[in-house]
């Protein structure tokens, strides 16, 4: 059974601050995932992590993955009060194409 | 874009009743899903289905059913709601020989009296 863990699970950081959010799964997965979702409304794709070693950015939000170590990171740059909202990461077991495990997500908080 | 559309965004029901949530996408994806989210258990997966009239269990089925006649629409089915069914409800798509990326809908909070 694949399992999804996301810490920490509550992040209070002030802006202009750096800090990492961890996904780690517990089978082997190619892929990996990360969404956020803003109060009150649904889930938003960030990053798809196709392969190891994989990087993508976008804004002030750097998503990688590492399949050896089952380890994907989202860092924070320089927080805003516009990145307050929760992250969630998401790995497939491989040989299921269809099945995204989720972690419990990470309630982002930039204070001003 | 691709579009997710969840029929009701806000649902009160009564403990017995039979409840039905709708969902329908528009860019032809082969696989749909519902998931339940609740504060401190994150989403977990109630069933999917990768083709018409095809459906899989998830992980927490129990109470649920699911129908999908056409391609476009995947419906989730509460044969007689319990108050421990109180939760958002959230559908989403992928295409099948994609990344597996999902798009989701904008929920269903559904409170079940």
């Amino acid at each position: 059974e694949l399992k999804v863990e996301q810490n920490p699970l509550f992040l209070s950081m002030q802006e202009g601050k750096n800090y990492t959010i961890y996904c780690n799964y517990s089978t082997t997965s190619d892929r990996l995932y990360w969404y956020r979702q803003d109060p009150g409304k649904s889930l938003e794709s960030l990053f798809v992590l196709l392969s190891n070693g994989a990087v993508k950015q976008e804004g002030r939000l750097m998503a990688s993955l590492d399949t050896k170590a089952r380890l994907s990171t989202l860092h924070i740059t320089a927080a805003v009060h516009d990145l307050s909202a929760t992250y969630f990461c998401a790995a497939v077991r491989r040989g299921s194409n269809y099945k995204l495990t989720f972690g419990k997500g990470t309630l982002l908080t930039v204070n001003p | 874009d691709v579009k997710v559309t969840q029929s009701s965004r806000y649902l009160v029901k009564r403990t017995g009743e039979k409840v039905f949530l709708e969902c329908v996408q528009d860019m032809d994806h082969e696989n749909m899903f519902w998931y339940r989210q609740d504060p401190g258990l994150g989403l977990r997966l109630i069933y999917f289905s990768y083709d018409v009239k095809m459906k899989e269990k998830g992980d927490i089925p129990e109470g649920y059913s699911v129908s999908r006649e056409k391609k476009e629409r995947f419906s989730l089915i509460l044969e007689s709601a319990s108050t421990n069914q109180t939760s958002m409800y959230l559908c989403a798509s992928s295409h099948a020989r994609n990344t597996g990326e999902l798009f989701f809908g904008e929920g269903s909070r559904l409170t079940v009296l």
